[in-house]
């Protein structure tokens, strides 16, 4: 069964601090997700990884999906309230059902 | 505006009343998908449908029906609730594979 870890469950910090989360598997998957969630919402894409060893940037969120395809990083600089809310991994193991596999996600507060 | 509309958002009912969440997409996408999200499990995968008259079971289908006959539209249908069913459901679409885009939600819960 592939299965995606990530870590921490909850991190709890104050606005301008750094963090890192992330999401790890046994498994390779073709491309890896990464979604946020936000209270009373539906999950919403931020990004997409597809190459191993692949640094995507969007403001100031970092993806970094590992070289071997099984694991990948988010890094937030600066943290801003505004980026409270569950953080989601989900890779796609390239079948022909378009399964995601889907972590248990990891629940941030920012706190002013 | 691009968009997934799950209605209701809010439902309460009781057991072994049939109900239906209606699912709708504007963005022309073939693959469409139903979701459970339940504390401590994530997001669980109910049913999926590959395109139009296509569905297949997903991890979590039991107690669940849904049907695709046209594009835009995917309904889950439980036909005899029971609280185990209590969850918040999403449906979801896609163009591509993942890159889900997904509807706001509709809690459920069977008493």
């Amino acid at each position: 069964t592939q299965l995606l870890e990530q870590s921490p469950q909850f991190l709890s910090i104050q606005e301008g601090e750094n963090l890192t989360v992330y999401c790890n598997s046994s498994s390779v998957f073709s491309s890896l997700q990464w979604y946020r969630q936000e209270p009373g919402e539906g999950p919403v894409l931020l990004v997409t990884v597809v190459t191993g060893g692949e640094v995507k940037k969007l403001k100031r969120l970092t993806f970094q999906f590992g070289d071997a395809r099984k694991d990948s990083s988010l890094h937030i600089t600066a943290a801003q309230t505004g980026d409270t809310g569950l953080y989601l991994c989900a890779g796609d193991n390239a079948g022909n059902n378009r399964k995601l596999i889907w972590g248990l996600g990891t629940s941030l507060a920012v706190n002013p | 505006e691009a968009q997934v509309t799950q209605n209701p958002r809010y439902l309460i009912t009781v057991t072994g009343k049939k109900l239906t969440v209606t699912c709708s997409q504007n963005m022309n996408h073939e693959y469409m998908s139903w979701y459970r999200q339940d504390p401590g499990l994530g997001l669980r995968q109910i049913y999926y449908s590959m395109n139009v008259e296509v569905t297949d079971k997903g991890d979590v289908p039991e107690g669940y029906k849904v049907s695709r006959k046209e594009k835009r539209n995917f309904p889950l249908i439980l036909e005899s609730p029971s609280p185990n069913q209590t969850s918040l459901y999403f449906c979801a679409s896609s163009l591509s594979p993942g890159r889900l885009h997904f509807g706001n939600g509709t809690r459920l819960t069977v008493t």
